[in-house]
Formats: C-alpha cells, sequence, structure tokens
C-alpha cells in the first residue's frame, strides 16, 4: 500500500505565484519523519526539509514554508513568489519507526512543478 | 552539490550482462543508501549499509547485490540484467543509521538494451 500520496501530478504557475504541493502520509508510529527533496531537470535529488512528528511547528525558511497537521496526516509544502528556477518535480519522504531502519525512506511519486516567466 | 560522488554517469549495456554501480558518500558519513528510480516504479529503496554491514533491505532483486567497503564506498552489482532494469540509480549517503537526511548523488542512468 502507498504510504506516501501526493495526489497533485503536475501544478503549472506563472512567475511570482504562490504554489502549494499536497503529501498525504500513512503511518501506525507514533515516532516518524517526513522530509521534501526537489528534482530538478539536472536529475538530481536535493533534500530541502526534515520534521519529526513530534514538532508540529510549522515554519518558514525564505521562500519555502511547510504545514505539518498530524490530525490530517498531511505535510504540505508551499513556495512563495515562484521562480523559474523552482521548476523540478518534488517529493516527498516518510521515515517510520517500525520499518528495520529509519534509513528506509518511501516517497511519493512526486509532483511535478512548472514555473513560467 | 551533494558530496556523494557515482561512478558512471551513464551506462548501456545488453540484456544478461553485469554492471557495477559505484558510489562514494559524504566526508564522514556512515550509511550508504541504493535507491532505483524508474517510470513506473517510482523511487524505490533498495538496500542500506551502515560502517560496512547490510543495514535494511527493501524490493531489491536477487540478480542485485551490493557492499560497502572499508573506505565507506559503496557498490552496487546488477547481473543477468533486462530491459525493465533500465532506470536511474541512486547512491544517497547519511550520518547516522537513519531518520536523519539523506544526501544524493546525481545517479547513474542505466539503460539496457
Amino acid at each position: 500500500a502507498q504510504k506516501v500520496t501526493q495526489a497533485q501530478t503536475e501544478i503549472s504557475v506563472v512567475e511570482k505565484e504562490d504554489v502549494t504541493l499536497d503529501c498525504v502520509y500513512e503511518t501506525r508510529d507514533t515516532t516518524y519523519y517526513l522530509f521534501w527533496y526537489k528534482q530538478p531537470p539536472s536529475g538530481e535529488l536535493v533534500f530541502l526539509i526534515r520534521r519529526n512528528s513530534f514538532d508540529e511547528q510549522n515554519e518558514i525558511s525564505g521562500r519555502y514554508s511547510w504545514n505539518f497537521q498530524k490530525s490530517t496526516s498531511s505535510f504540505n509544502f508551499t513556495i512563495t513568489a515562484s521562480q523559474v528556477v523552482d521548476s523540478a518535480v518534488y517529493f516527498c519522504a516518510l521515515s517510520e519507526a517500525t520499518t528495520d531502519s529509519w534509513g528506509k525512506f518511501q516517497f511519493g511519486a512526486g509532483t511535478q512543478v512548472v514555473v513560467t516567466p | 552539490d551533494s558530496g556523494v560522488t557515482q561512478t558512471p554517469k551513464h551506462l548501456i549495456t545488453a540484456t544478461g550482462q553485469r554492471v557495477t554501480l559505484r558510489c562514494s558518500p559524504r566526508s564522514g558519513d556512515l550509511s550508504v543508501y541504493w535507491y532505483q528510480q524508474s517510470l513506473d516504479q517510482g523511487l524505490q529503496f533498495l538496500i542500506q549499509y551502515y560502517n560496512g554491514e547490510e543495514r535494511a533491505k527493501g524490493n531489491i532483486l536477487e540478480r542485485f547485490s551490493a557492499q560497502q567497503f572499508p573506505d565507506l564506498h559503496s557498490e552496487l552489482n546488477l547481473s543477468s540484467l533486462e530491459l525493465g532494469d533500465s532506470a536511474l540509480y541512486f547512491c544517497a549517503s547519511s550520518e547516522g543509521e537513519g531518520a536523519g537526511e539523506q544526501f544524493f548523488g546525481p545517479g547513474t542512468r542505466l539503460t539496457v538494451l
């Protein structure tokens, strides 16, 4: 069963618009970690953010912000004032305690973000 | 640049062949992970090594094997290759055994003809 669901396949915006990426996860653990990664056209996966299940405080880092809500098992990610360089595939990932290793990341299918000038 | 290096960048081979992908983790990282990214399966965890020992396994095929050497670099061996093995293979590394962020290499694009 898919543990991480990214329902949006592709989002297209015009530069300077805000983009919100949805991520819904499924776990029975009380301790887990959530991540966002970016994969630009060059192909490399770039780490963006990490949250643990005990920290629901939402934060802003530059143009990035995230909304973590345990009640709805969601970990949404927002890019404010998008730029063309934000065009990439964005992946949400889950790390659980019940797997044999915290390092066994489970990735969603990814959301393609296209930012046009 | 994540600090994780992978070679080769591209690999084209024929069905039935065997190839070896190489990964050097970031300086100081003890864990190495291998992932496969394909259009139909997405990003899939294959295997993790921590300080030379196998730590966790995902849906890795029996035709695939990996190891981590004393200098902490890792190799992923793929044998009896099939068309369906064509994919982007990523190596990632982290400082500890898991839970921390993983830093990914640029990947090796494998094409099986």
